[in-house]
């Protein structure tokens, strides 16, 4: 059981270029999240989807846009990256929207913008 | 809005010590709280959570930690630290429909031999 899974692990772009983040899922859940952390800063809400077809902005969403066609997968895309977004992102997911139930998180990508 | 305040960025301690890393919220709602916490290189691995029920909250490896409302405050406790606990713990918080978290800034736990 792979939990939740990340790719890639590590990316070095230039200012301007784009890429999309993979996040997916192999425990059924419905809620999926992006997070950014952020020396000092703790994690911040990118964006997050309550279900196939759904995303919603979170805190921070500027600069990202999101998809969520299949259940499974949660896509993070960097249309023109800037130095700013510099970070280390993760991906997480619950199974409901019972507050009961805690996120399980990714190892992460760490993504450096030049 | 909520937020967590996580008091000091950094905390050693020797081994064997008593633990303590202090978390205090704030919140309209009856909040649910949680600690998790970060090895290096790693994702965020869920060390215990309250929601409802029994204020002092058992949770893996050894921590716990004790919900007091008069307080708004969550903080964790080991009685005795081990070189293995050294990493990052985060406090977070969560309601509301999203059900997403909100972090505190992280405590970053050094435990000398």
């Amino acid at each position: 059981n792979a939990g939740v899974t990340q790719t890639p692990k590590f990316r070095v772009l230039k200012t301007g270029q784009s890429m999309t983040l993979l996040c997916a899922q192999d425990m059924n859940h419905e809620y999926m999240y992006w997070y950014r952390q952020d020396p000092g800063m703790g994690l911040r809400l990118i964006h997050y989807s309550v279900g196939e077809g759904t995303t919603a902005k979170g805190e921070v969403p500027d600069g990202y846009n999101v998809s969520r066609l299949k259940k499974q997968n949660f896509l993070l895309g960097l249309e023109s990256a800037a130095p700013s977004q510099t970070s280390v992102y993760f991906c997480a997911s619950s199974y409901s929207a019972d507050r009961n139930q805690p996120q399980h998180f990714g190892d992460g990508t760490r993504l450096s913008i030049l | 809005a909520q937020s967590v305040t996580q008091l000091g960025s950094h905390v050693s301690v020797s081994e064997g010590a008593l633990v303590l890393l202090r978390c205090n919220y704030s919140s309209s709602v009856p909040p649910y709280l949680f600690w998790y916490v970060q090895y290096p290189n790693q994702g965020l691995q869920l060390l215990l959570k309250y929601t409802t029920g029994a204020t002092l909250v058992k949770g893996i490896n050894g921590f716990e930690a004790e919900f007091k409302k008069s307080e708004t405050s969550f903080h964790l406790t080991k009685p005795s630290a081990h070189m293995s606990d050294a990493a990052e713990y985060f406090c977070a918080v969560t309601r509301g429909g999203r059900r997403a978290l909100t972090f505190g800034s992280g405590t970053r736990l050094q435990v000398q031999p």
